[in-house]
């Protein structure tokens, strides 16, 4: 089982719908949890970042975090043809050495 | 958030010579690290590199082909040796803002360096 698994797409959603971004980690006792947002050829950029379980609001981005199922999700409301990248979730591992692992990612399409 | 710049951006090089990355934060940082993100793949973290000490290597990643420096709280250095073609990819240095809200783990990214090695 990998430690941080997403579906890796490609996911298309048309524009003005939402957008839903799904990950599952294996390590248990993780804390931290992250979306990073990559464009093709560039850098991952942080999105959202959430701690404790329920939902986390920011602009048209709601991260939502089950610790008991070990699920993270994005969800995008009002998509835009700018939302299209590739959306990248991280977990702070602490098993072993902590240290912050990346799902495969999901590439996401938004049509106009 | 910190802002971090890398050089070079971009290189193509021939197979069995080495390159240097260099990553400067425009903030003292305790926490850097490099990954690696190979075409079409996500982020693996070769290592960590914190000041004053050797830096931690993940497994699969030997000090020999990737030497790391950390000479002070800005700055670092990947260096790839010997390089292959298999060494094509995009380096990311990424670093711990203690200034970022939340908890002190996150990280942000730098540019990145594409590497095409020939």
């Amino acid at each position: 089982q990998k430690e941080v698994e997403q579906n890796s797409g490609p996911l298309s959603v048309p524009e003005g719908a939402i957008a839903s971004l799904n990950c599952t980690y294996s390590d248990r006792v993780s804390q931290s949890f992250f979306w990073y947002r990559q464009y093709s050829g560039k850098s991952p950029e942080l999105i959202m970042s959430i701690y404790s379980n329920g939902d986390k609001e920011d602009g048209r981005f709601t991260a939502q975090l089950n610790k008991a199922s070990q699920y993270v999700s994005l969800l995008i409301r009002d998509s835009q043809p700018s939302d299209s990248a590739t959306y990248l979730c991280a977990v702070t591992l602490i098993q072993g050495a902590q240290k912050l692992v990346f799902g495969q990612g999901t590439r996401l399409t938004i049509n106009p | 958030s910190a802002v971090i710049s890398q050089k070079p951006s971009r290189d193509i090089c021939q197979r069995g010579t080495s390159l240097t990355i260099q990553c400067q934060v425009d903030s003292q940082v305790t926490m850097m690290f490099w990954y690696r993100q190979q075409p079409g793949q996500s982020l693996t973290l070769i290592a960590t590199a914190n000041q004053g000490s050797e830096a931690t290597y993940e497994s699969g990643f030997v000090i020999d082909k990737f030497p790391i420096s950390r000479p002070n709280l800005t700055f670092s250095t990947l260096t790839v040796s010997n390089m292959s073609p298999e060494d094509s990819s995009i380096y990311l240095c990424s670093v711990e803002d203690p200034r970022s809200e939340g908890a002190t783990d996150t990280q942000y990214f730098g540019p990145g360096t594409r590497l095409t090695v020939l």
